[in-house]
């Protein structure tokens, strides 16, 4: 089973900051947080990964409460090719065991 | 170019046949993963492999069998055992000192 809980959907405006939530009450030490993005029938892509600072690229930020029990990911500034379903997981970095997604959240960007 | 690759990207079978879905990769990475997605739905975990002749079974292996023969390929086999197959059915790569798992376009298996 997934170790993350995400909102099945959420809406925001075109121009607007994205802020997607994620629970994981239950991580484990040396776990990481790591979010994925699936547009319409393709394979998911990677967007940004931490374990306990607060991380940013140029495709989005990733903030981690200080007890590491939720994080939200950020896209500062939402455009409709953000429209996609994000995932959120949890796993040990640098190992190749078991990875496991949850349903995600469909994030719908409006015009 | 660097990637993984899957073929078909659409499938089509009879019920009761066999069919086995292509998966490969280039970047040599270690470990490859294949997952199920039905519509609407998240990633379902099928089989896994962290290494050449070696493999295990994710979540819902039922109904599934895989190879890993080279370090390149991981055949997916649906049998007639499975009783859903109709799904959208992707695979993954992840190297031993990466972060990203990488994933192939995807084959949307379709069973009449």
């Amino acid at each position: 089973d997934a170790k993350t809980t995400q909102p099945p959907s959420m809406d925001c405006a075109e121009g607007r900051a994205a802020n997607l939530p994620c629970n994981h009450s239950t991580i484990s030490g040396n776990e990481y947080v790591y979010w994925y993005r699936q547009i319409h029938s393709q394979g998911p892509q990677y967007i940004i990964h931490g374990l306990k600072n607060n991380e940013t690229n140029e495709m989005a930020s990733l903030i981690i409460t200080e007890d590491r029990k939720s994080s939200t990911l950020i896209l500062p500034h939402a455009t409709l090719r953000d429209t996609a379903v994000y995932y959120c997981i949890v796993r040990v970095a640098n190992r190749d065991d078991k990875i496991i997604f949850g349903k995600g959240t469909r994030l719908h960007i409006l015009p | 170019d660097g990637g993984i690759t899957q073929s078909p990207k659409y499938l089509f079978r009879k019920e009761g046949q066999n069919v086995t879905l292509s998966c490969e990769q280039n970047l040599n990475h270690d470990a490859m993963y294949w997952y199920r997605q039905d519509p609407g739905q998240g990633l379902r975990l099928i089989y896994y492999s962290q290494i050449v002749n070696d493999f295990q079974k994710g979540d819902i292996a039922e109904g599934y069998s895989v190879s890993r023969e080279k370090k390149e390929s991981f055949p997916l086999t649906v049998t007639s055992a499975q009783k859903n197959p109709t799904a959208f059915y992707l695979c993954a790569s992840l190297g031993r000192l990466q972060n990203e798992q990488f994933f192939g376009p995807g084959t949307r298996l379709t069973v009449l």
